[in-house]
């Protein structure tokens, strides 16, 4: 069974300081891509990354950066120089795929990020 | 750029009424999925759909859930009879062969009084 864990409930955090947002996986699968999703308070999911198993490399776009280590099962997210803005809750999630199945997504329980001036 | 879309944003409704929440996926997209959230926790998967058939579906999918494509681009979700403990965030998803690649619609909030 998959699972994922984002041990931290709540950040706070003041503009311009940088925040990382910690996710720890469990699969059996060696294919399987990860996931960080935004949710304003609007309440829609924005995506905002995938990441394949095979895929270990770095990403940054713009402020936003990922640490995926497989070793240690995590694919961490930081933002740098938060922003008020940057406020809502961050998910990570899982999905365990093989093309031509369908594949459901097994989310974390979610990390609230408070940016304040 | 295509979207899902979904209908109504907000819906309330009564205890034991029933309630279709409406999904129009991604023009050639395969594959559709319902998703809930609760107030406050995750996102939780209730069920997979493809080929006009259920492919998987969750522990809270249970006899009172059913979902349908009935006309080729809508897919929608019943609650036959609803309780309170269904008020939450429904997010319906669908993608094309790439079952990962999933796009989600704007959800639609259930209250159930």
């Amino acid at each position: 069974a998959q699972k994922v864990t984002q041990a931290q409930t709540e950040i706070s955090v003041v503009e311009k300081e940088d925040v990382t947002l910690d996710c720890v996986y469990e699969t059996r699968d060696t294919t399987y891509y990860l996931f960080w999703y935004k949710q304003p308070p609007s309440g829609e999911l924005v995506f905002l990354i995938r990441r394949n198993s095979f895929d270990e490399q770095n990403e940054i776009s713009g402020r936003y950066s990922w640490n995926f280590q497989k070793s240690t099962s995590s694919f961490n997210f930081t933002i740098t120089a938060s922003q008020v803005v940057d406020s809502a809750v961050y998910f990570c999630a899982l999905s365990e795929s093989n093309t031509g199945t369908a594949s459901k997504l097994t989310f974390g329980t979610g990390t609230r990020l408070q940016v304040t001036l | 750029e295509p979207e899902v879309t979904q209908t109504p944003s907000h819906q309330v409704t009564q205890m034991g009424q029933e309630v279709i929440l409406r999904c129009v996926p991604i023009s050639n997209h395969l594959y559709f999925y319902w998703y809930r959230q609760i107030l406050g926790q995750k996102v939780e998967f209730l069920v997979s759909f493809y080929n006009n058939e259920i492919s998987e579906k969750s522990e809270i999918f249970d006899d009172q859930f059913s979902v349908e494509r009935p006309d080729g681009s809508n897919f929608t979700l019943k609650i036959r009879s609803t309780k309170l403990e269904d008020s939450a965030m429904y997010f319906c998803a669908s993608s094309d062969n790439r079952p990962y690649e999933q796009y989600f619609g704007p959800g639609t909030r259930l209250t159930v009084t």
